[in-house]
């Protein structure tokens, strides 16, 4: 079956760093995605690993290892804007999931000043 | 203008009735996704569909259907509205390419009294 575990929520201190990590287990996989979301807002694309190692970008930087089935997303110096959800979605291409994206049901991370 | 386009953003409906939420896009994209969103239980699959003729349910189908009238356009509706459908609805694009994630619209906050 497929199934997506991350945290319900985290606490971090402004700028500090923070890991959010990512369990999965999927029949097809082929790619990581995470996802920023600000309450009442849309899902916004923050990176993408199809292949095992890190991806930085600025502040955020997403690693995938596929032979655990894991990832994590770390936010360095932050800033009290990253107070929102981020959401962990693997691209499923197996049975019946035709290539669509699994979420998982987010990890709410609150920044302290 | 937004490249996905959902109207309305808030809506207020009473038990019973029969509301259609919209959705078009500017990206070309050919698949085509309906969400919901629930505290606490994450983004749930509506209805997807692949291109006019190809419309797929999800996993939370019952009491919605959808029509696909062009590429860029699908329509989400709720034939007899009741309070347990009040969430906040996305509806998000995919060119279904391997290293692209979805697009999501700005969504609809749904109230059903």
């Amino acid at each position: 079956g497929q199934n997506i575990d991350q945290p319900t929520e985290m606490t971090a201190t402004e700028g500090a760093i923070v890991q959010i990590n990512c369990t999965y287990q999927t029949s097809g996989f082929n790619g990581l995605f995470w996802y920023q979301q600000h309450a009442g807002e849309a899902p916004t694309f923050l990176s993408y690993n199809v292949l095992d190692g890190l991806e930085e970008k600025g502040r955020f930087s997403s690693f995938l290892s596929r032979s655990k089935g894991y990832s994590y997303l770390l936010l360095k110096e932050l800033q009290m804007k990253d107070s929102a959800s981020y959401l962990c979605a693997v691209r499923d291409w197996g049975e019946g999931s035709q290539g669509n994206l699994i979420f998982g049901k987010g990890t709410k991370l609150s920044v302290k000043p | 203008d937004a490249d996905v386009t959902q109207t309305p953003r808030n809506r207020i409906t009473k038990t019973g009735k029969r509301i259609m939420l919209e959705c078009s896009q500017t990206k070309g994209h050919d698949r085509m996704y309906w969400y919901r969103q629930d505290p606490g239980l994450g983004l749930r699959l509506i209805y997807y569909s692949f291109d006019v003729k190809d419309i797929n349910k999800g996993e939370i189908s019952d009491g919605y259907s959808v029509s696909r009238q062009a590429q860029a356009k699908f329509s989400l509706s709720l034939e007899s509205a009741i309070p347990n459908q009040t969430a906040l609805y996305f509806c998000a694009t995919s060119d279904g390419g391997r290293n692209y994630g979805y697009t999501f619209g700005s969504g609809t906050r749904l109230t059903v009294v």
